[in-house]
């Protein structure tokens, strides 16, 4: 089946940090995966996605590279800010036509001044 | 360009007690999913729903029917909630099924 498993928070960063999210799969078929971030009070943004092994995503200086060797998709940025603070989740999408995503648990991130 | 919006925001109800959940999009989608969100865990999607007059069963679906007469609206019922529906339920919507999804705000319900 499919799974998403994420790193467990929450983290707490000083501002301009490095900042890594582990996560890693398992999935039948070609999934596509994405990091989806929530800030305070709103609905999942996209924040990046990779559609096939070796791409890389990236936005607002985050990026992720799907890596089909380790089944993995880590979200990595070189320097945080305050305004990063939420709670960024790894999802998966099965290759199936319905588009079903399938979460990781969510990991929070407070970046501090 | 509103996006996806969700109706109500927040709602409490008695166990037992019945309601529906509105979800609109205007941007033409064809896909529209209901998840639910709890703590420590990701978003598990309920229902989802193909193009207009369809509806499929999720990860989750026991204890929620859906709808989805008009292409722009999905409708999540809740016939008889219980406690273990206390969640916050989010909205999605996509044009097809290689395209991302977009989420709404989300509607806090409480089951007392």
């Amino acid at each position: 089946g499919n799974s998403v498993t994420q790193m467990e928070g929450p983290v707490t960063l000083s501002e301009e940090a490095f900042l890594t999210i582990n996560c890693t799969y398992t999935a039948t078929g070609y999934p596509s995966l994405f990091w989806y971030v929530q800030y305070p009070g709103e609905g999942l943004q996209l924040l990046l996605k990779a559609t096939k092994a070796d791409d890389k995503g990236s936005n607002k200086g985050f990026e992720a590279t799907y890596r089909k060797e380790t089944t993995s998709f880590h979200l990595e940025k070189g320097s945080v800010q305050v305004s990063d603070s939420a709670v960024y989740f790894c999802a998966l999408s099965d290759s199936t036509g319905a588009n079903n995503l399938f979460f990781g648990t969510g990991t929070r991130l407070t970046v501090i001044p | 360009n509103a996006g996806v919006t969700q109706t109500p925001k927040f709602r409490v109800l008695k166990t037992g007690q019945s309601m529906t959940l509105l979800c609109a999009q205007d941007m033409n989608h064809e896909y529209m999913y209901w998840y639910r969100q709890d703590p420590g865990m990701g978003l598990r999607l309920i229902h989802y729903s193909v193009g207009e007059g369809t509806t499929a069963k999720g990860e989750v679906p026991d204890g929620y029917n859906v709808s989805r007469l008009k292409k722009q609206n999905f409708l999540l019922g809740l016939e008889s909630a219980a406690p273990s529906q206390t969640s916050v339920y989010f909205c999605a919507s996509s044009y097809s099924w290689a395209d991302t999804q977009y989420f709404g705000p989300g509607t806090r319900l409480t089951v007392l």
